[in-house]
């Protein structure tokens, strides 16, 4: 069974302070991705890696780093939260065939 | 860019009744799926379509690539099919998905 797990589930941070958002693949899957959902807007995607060691920059990149340091982990980074980045944010990992994409629980981050 | 344009917004149905949702795209796709979330829950894929008709249980998906668009149908409907459905397309062979906003489903008896 093909599974994502994200840490943490909630998150509270202040205005800012730095927040680290990760993600762990049991899928061996090349492919990790996260996106923010935010009403009205769907899905967006913020950052995407290949593989390990390589990340690419999504739709909305500005404010988020990402790190790609295995197969199985990806992180995403915010240095200088802003309230702005509230949001519910989904990982996933999919495969370079058919790139069936399978999602983590989601973080619900506040930032105050 | 990529646009992915869902319809209906909502919907609401009498249980047991058929539901269409569709999904148009700006750009011709490689790749496209169909996801199920229920409200505060995580995505779920339902079907990875990317042409052609695809059937599992009470849904079936199809896919028209010359006119960029696909549908869900969801056929004698149960309060256990609320919840928003997204369709997602991928069009460069980047893996790069975009979703559509969502079709807000809710059931009921």
């Amino acid at each position: 069974e093909a599974a994502v797990t994200q840490s943490p589930r909630n998150k509270v941070a202040v205005t800012g302070g730095k927040v680290t958002l990760s993600c762990n693949q049991t899928n061996n899957h090349n492919n990790m991705y996260w996106y923010r959902q935010d009403t009205g807007h769907g899905l967006r995607l913020i950052h995407y890696s290949y593989g390990a060691g390589s990340t690419e920059k999504g739709d909305i990149p500005d404010g988020y780093k990402a790190s790609r340091p295995s197969q199985e982990n990806f992180s995403l980074i915010l240095e200088l939260a802003t309230p702005s980045q509230t949001s519910v944010y989904f990982c996933a990992s999919g495969d370079d065939y058919q790139n069936t994409l399978y999602f983590g629980a989601g973080t619900r981050l506040s930032v105050l | 860019g990529q646009q992915v344009q869902q319809s209906p917004t909502s919907l609401v149905l009498q249980e047991g009744e058929n539901a269409e949702l569709q999904c148009n795209f700006s750009t011709s796709l490689n790749s496209m799926q169909w996801f199920y979330q229920r409200p505060g829950g995580s995505l779920i894929s339902v079907f990875y379509n990317p042409s052609g008709t695809k059937q599992s249980g009470r849904l079936t998906s199809t896919t028209v690539i010359k006119e960029r668009r696909s549908s869900l149908h969801i056929s004698s409907s149960q309060i256990t099919d609320s919840g928003t459905y997204l369709c997602a397309m991928e069009n460069t062979g980047n893996y790069k998905y975009v979703f559509g906003a969502g079709t807000r489903l809710k059931v009921i008896a």
